[in-house]
């Protein structure tokens, strides 16, 4: 298996709502990260987990919660949401010792 | 964080021609990398070239650096119309990438 997947692909919410972004690899990757990428613009680093631990968080507003429930699973947690922060969330892996990273499909996410 | 530009922003080329962009960073850098995405799916990696090289091939894509300018630039050779899609390029410092702004390049048939 050597893609990243992503679910779910789509995914529309209330501000109070709250739901979670899974992220998905069976390739042995140590390395998991969460991107947002709005409409027109490049990706923008969030999280980054290393074997299982996080050891980037890019000043991200806690209503986004990331986890790593084991080395080939990644979830962002999304809590009071706001319109602004919709956009497409693309979770990436790469291996031990590589810099080359792998992309999922992304989730697109509506606030509204 | 964005780490440079990328240019042109947008590019348009018939089928067959070469497509040439350009990207220029900030700070010094290990690796640099291009990835292309199309249209609002996830990121492919295209290729990496070190600090310490100049030229790159793969494929019909050739990749150079220079460092002493930062700047690298991407040539997609004899393009088709699959090669419509956002280039980036990123640096990477410790692995975190850093990209820049993308260049949208359009393969008309």
């Amino acid at each position: 298996d050597t893609e990243v997947t992503q679910t779910p692909k789509h995914l529309v919410m209330g501000m109070t709502n709250k739901k979670s972004l899974k992220c998905e690899q069976h390739m042995g990757h140590r390395a998991m990260y969460w991107y947002k990428q709005k409409a027109k613009k490049p990706p923008e680093l969030m999280f980054v987990y290393s074997y299982e631990k996080l050891s980037i968080n890019e000043s991200v507003p806690s209503r986004f919660s990331p986890e790593c429930p084991n080395s080939s699973l990644l979830n962002l947690h999304l809590h009071a949401l706001q319109p602004e922060d919709s956009a497409l969330y693309l979770c990436a892996s790469s291996p031990y010792g590589s810099y080359e990273q792998y992309f999922g499909p992304g989730t697109r996410l509506t606030v509204t | 964080s964005q780490q440079g530009e990328e240019d042109p922003q947008a590019l348009s080329i018939q089928e067959g021609e070469n497509a040439t962009m350009n990207c220029s960073y900030k700070t010094s850098i290990n690796n640099l990398q291009w990835y292309r995405q199309n249209s609002g799916r996830g990121l492919v990696h295209l290729i990496l070239i070190r600090s310490n090289e100049r030229e790159k091939h793969s494929g019909r894509l050739r990749v150079t650096l220079d460092t002493s300018k930062k700047s690298s630039s991407l040539l997609i050779t004899a393009s088709r119309a699959a090669d419509t899609a956002s280039y980036f390029c990123a640096t990477d410092d410790d692995y975190k990438l850093s990209f820049g702004a993308g260049t949208t390049v359009t393969v008309r048939a």
